[in-house]
């Protein structure tokens, strides 16, 4: 049971190139989605996902795109990578049973840096 | 909008003692979760513990607690007997209600004297 993958771990990119960050997770969990986190800002939704075939736009959406065709893989993709793309990128996925939300876990993070 | 509010950026704490970390949140939702993650210099994210809005007592997961008062709306982080191992940045962060979408706070930076 390996949880939440993401990869690559490391990324340079350079201005303009697109690139797909990967993360697939083995627990079945119906809800996942994809953060940046940037110093002192915490972590800011970018995509989200309730199940394969449904996406929707978190906090910071713009630049990126996001697909969900099997309930293992949401892969985040990057159009037209900028500098302002510069950071740590963290995905995770969930389950919620009524009013409970059960199995939050997070990837290892891909820190991506554009030159 | 849902926002969470962690107004210490660094704490400091002397080793076996006892630390809070705050955290307040602002929702109109009725039914939310409230979440405390860890992370260490290693960069990976650790779920410490979870409070559900309709839960009436306070989770308690080992030496972790979380002190709710939903009329406040906090929901701050008690760690008990503090280790260097703790040392860490520690994220307050509230779901929605389908717990499909996550808001965090800022962080606090926890350091551990021995």
């Amino acid at each position: 049971n390996a949880g939440v993958t993401q990869t690559p771990k490391f990324q340079v990119l350079k201005t303009g190139q697109s690139m797909t960050l990967q993360c697939a997770q083995d627990m079945n969990h119906e809800y996942m989605s994809w953060y940046r986190q940037d110093p002192g800002m915490g972590l800011r939704l970018i995509h989200y996902s309730v199940g394969a075939g449904i996406t929707d736009q978190g906090e910071v959406p713009n630049g990126y795109n996001v697909s969900r065709s099997t309930t293992e893989d949401f892969p985040l993709r990057l159009l037209s990578a900028a500098p302002s793309q510069t950071s740590v990128y963290f995905c995770a996925s969930s389950y919620s049973r009524g009013r409970q939300v059960y199995g939050y876990t997070f990837g290892s993070g891909t820190r991506l840096t554009v030159v | 909008a849902q926002k969470i509010t962690q107004t210490q950026p660094g704490m400091f704490v002397q080793e076996k003692e006892a630390v809070t970390l705050d955290c307040t949140y602002d929702t109109s939702d009725q039914s939310y979760g409230l979440f405390w993650y860890k992370q260490p210099s290693s960069g990976e994210m650790i779920f410490l513990i979870y409070q559900g809005s309709y839960d009436e007592q306070n989770a308690t997961e080992g030496r972790y607690s979380l002190n709710f008062q939903k009329a406040r709306k906090s929901a701050n982080l008690v760690i008990s007997a503090s280790q260097l191992g703790d040392s860490a940045m520690y994220f307050c962060a509230m779901s929605s209600y389908t717990g499909n979408q996550f808001y965090f706070g800022t962080g606090t930076s926890l350091t551990v004297i021995p």
